[in-house]
């Protein structure tokens, strides 16, 4: 099985927050997340292993993530801004040789009203 | 910090007619490169690697080779198909090893149009 995202869309208003989940690849322990927008293309936020983040992208304090012991994660946005409309990519990350490999999956669209 | 680069797009090809997307970087080190399509509606998914300089990755008639000396991974396809109208994204990542685990950093992508 692939990767898994949920929810597929949602709609929320500015100042809300919100959580987006992703279930990755069974047996991949590290798990990436991104923002898609037209303007800035895709973005780092962070990465997860056995429930770390070990890499952070520049995005502000009210993104933020974790990761359970299942290597399921989820990303949390609080206080939402109309700027935080994206698509939100979770991919799953496995070793292949010398180098890492992500998986994407299909993607939470977000709109802030 | 490291950086990918595309040509500008969009791309508008006929069918059968020579694909070749530019993609150059900048890195620390010697990362591996990817490229990514991604159809509308869907996220992204890996078309091809290459993790070390003068490979060649390959796949579904898509090809593109690591050259160091000029950072630069093309992407070619001899005979393009209507099929094939996607986004494509190149990106590099630290192979195994390195600091950025899990950060794959992109190019702005190209949109590819195909016509009969």
């Amino acid at each position: 099985t692939g990767v898994t995202q949920s929810p597929t869309h949602l709609i929320k208003t500015r100042g809300q927050q919100v959580t987006l989940s992703c279930s990755p690849i069974s047996g991949h322990r590290s798990v990436s997340w991104y923002q898609q927008t037209p303007g800035q293309g895709l973005q780092f936020l962070f990465e997860y292993f056995s429930e770390t983040q070990r890499n952070k992208g520049n995005f502000p304090g009210r993104f933020s993530g974790r990761q359970f012991s299942n290597s399921r994660s989820e990303m949390n946005v609080s206080t939402l801004e109309l700027g935080d409309s994206a698509l939100y990519l979770c991919a799953s990350n496995g070793l292949a040789g010398a180098s890492y490999e992500q998986y994407f999956g299909p993607g939470t669209r977000l709109t802030v009203t | 910090g490291d950086s990918v680069t595309q040509m500008e797009g969009p791309v508008t090809l006929s069918e059968e007619a020579f694909l070749t997307i530019n993609c150059t970087y900048t890195a620390t080190g010697y990362p591996s490169l990817f490229w990514y399509v991604q159809y509308p509606g869907e996220g992204l998914q890996l078309l091809l690697k290459a993790t070390k300089a003068d490979d060649k990755g390959s796949n579904k008639g898509f090809e593109a080779t690591y050259r160091k000396e000029t950072t630069s991974f093309h992407l070619e396809k001899g005979s393009v198909q209507v099929s094939d109208s996607a986004v494509y994204f190149c990106g590099s990542a630290p192979n195994a090893g390195g600091t950025s685990y899990g950060k794959l950093t992109f190019g702005q992508g190209t949109i590819l149009t195909v016509h009969p």
